[in-house]
């Protein structure tokens, strides 16, 4: 079945640099994509619905880039600050609109000031 | 603001006792999920439900059951509570049409004992 593989389990960066994470999935039928952020002992929040190889600016300080010919979703985070600092997780859908989504493990960002 | 709601927020159980966990939405979703939280496993699916008076297993619904009476309340039952079953527990809900779109509630901090 899907597997998903999001890295880097933890990630630091310095206010004002940028920060990538990247999961990578194996089923090819894979079909929506997903960013979910966690603040600490928070739900998780959807930062973001991706359906096709494409890059989107949402205008909240971040960008996902989708590439489906090598499985790859990405969230770059252009000029972090500490808020912006918990985990971050992404999500697959296999087929679409199955209500089955496979989860990566994790990134725990730390924004330091 | 529609919205998905857990109760209780945290719990402290003994090895062997009956715990429910409940979860109420406001989003009018016909799509409900149970899922649990673990460090180093992401998030798993146990059960899900699309429909009052039924529920369907997930990835991993051994030890639990589901029981969603009316469209706003789905509960997960553990009938004889585990130490591997100490986790986090997530609620959520999609609408019919846009299943994989899932909004997530507050959680649930269980510890068994």
């Amino acid at each position: 079945g899907e597997q998903v593989e999001q890295r880097p389990p933890h990630l630091s960066v310095r206010e004002g640099d940028s920060a990538v994470i990247t999961c990578t999935y194996t089923d090819p039928n894979s079909y929506y994509f997903f960013w979910y952020k966690q603040e600490p002992g928070a739900s998780l929040q959807l930062l973001m619905k991706v359906f096709s190889s494409t890059e989107i600016n949402e205008g909240q300080g971040f960008t996902v880039l989708l590439n489906k010919k090598d499985k790859r979703l990405s969230l770059n985070l252009t000029a972090a600050h500490p808020g912006d600092s918990a985990a971050y997780f992404c999500a697959v859908s296999i087929t679409g609109n199955t209500g089955k989504l496979i989860f990566g493990l994790g990134t725990t960002l730390q924004v330091q000031p | 603001e529609a919205a998905v709601t857990q109760s209780p927020r945290s719990k402290v159980a003994v090895t062997g006792g009956k715990v429910t966990l409940s979860c109420h939405q406001t989003n009018n979703h016909d799509y409900m999920y149970w899922y649990r939280q673990d460090t180093g496993h992401g998030l798993r699916l146990i059960h899900y439900s699309y429909v009052a008076d039924s529920t369907e297993k997930g990835d991993i619904p051994d030890g639990y059951k589901a029981s969603r009476p009316s469209q706003e309340n789905f509960s997960l039952i553990l009938e004889l509570a585990s130490l591997s079953q100490t986790a986090v527990y997530f609620c959520a809900s999609s609408k019919q049409g846009d299943q994989d779109t899932q909004y997530f509630g507050p959680g649930t901090r269980l510890l068994v004992l």
